[in-house]
């Protein structure tokens, strides 16, 4: 089946620095990526739609400058957090569409996600 | 406002018996539904889906249900298992005012099967 994968998987950083993930869809190509974060005991919440060769489309209350996103190529999408602080800290997870072998409709398939936490 | 919703925190089920998990959404909008499943620490894994289409999609011990009436899904585990213990999302997808889809997940159900 389709595969993302997200690097690092884990990362930890002093304040005020900036991090930078990856998420990348392994035998598909897509067009659209997705950010989340999840907060502890809480749901995902989407941070931002990343669509290829142009700017992200950010969700109400989502700093653009804070969290910086480029998506690049068909398989990569990177998400940079800027000037880092303690609230930073979450784990972060990207999703890529493409479609399914079995269903053929389209299908968000996500990555492991990444446990940042800066100090 | 919560667009989909997951009404119950935590599920407790004996291994064997039927675990059912229940989600509701309010946009009549959405026309394609989703599970996912997830671990502590590790992204969402997608379990089963089904569009707006239909009302029953079944893979193995998994099975959803869709009752587009009363904006109802629910996922049937059964037998359950206790490797099925974690969090498990539905979301909903549909278009949005700006022509993409848009993927709106609930708040998860953690499932504990007991051994």
């Amino acid at each position: 089946g389709a595969v993302v994968s997200q690097h690092p998987s884990r990362v930890i950083c002093k304040s005020g620095t900036s991090v930078k993930i990856e998420c990348r869809s392994l035998d598909f190509q897509a067009t659209t990526m997705f950010w989340y974060r999840q907060f502890p005991k809480q749901s995902l919440m989407l941070m931002a739609t990343s669509n290829e060769g142009s700017k992200a489309t950010y969700e109400q209350g989502v700093e653009k400058d804070k969290f910086l996103i480029n998506h690049a190529s068909l398989t990569l999408s990177t998400l940079t957090v800027t000037s880092a602080h303690p609230e930073d800290s979450s784990f972060y997870i990207c999703s890529a569409e493409g479609t399914s072998l079995v269903e053929g409709t389209d299908t968000q398939y996500f990555g492991p996600g990444t446990r940042l936490t800066v100090l | 406002d919560q667009q989909v919703k997951q009404n119950s925190p935590s599920l407790s089920v004996q291994e064997g018996r039927i675990s059912i998990l229940n989600c509701d959404y309010t946009n009549s909008m959405f026309d394609y539904f989703l599970w996912y499943k997830k671990y502590p620490a590790e992204g969402p894994t997608f379990l089963i889906s089904i569009s707006s289409i239909k009302d029953k999609n079944e893979d193995g011990r998994f099975t959803v249900f869709l009752n587009k009436s009363a904006k109802h899904l629910s996922l049937h585990i059964v037998p359950s298992q206790p490797g099925d213990s974690a969090v498990y999302f539905c979301a909903a997808s549909g278009l949005t005012t700006s022509g993409t889809y848009k993927y709106i997940f609930g708040t998860g159900t953690r499932l504990k099967v007991l051994a």
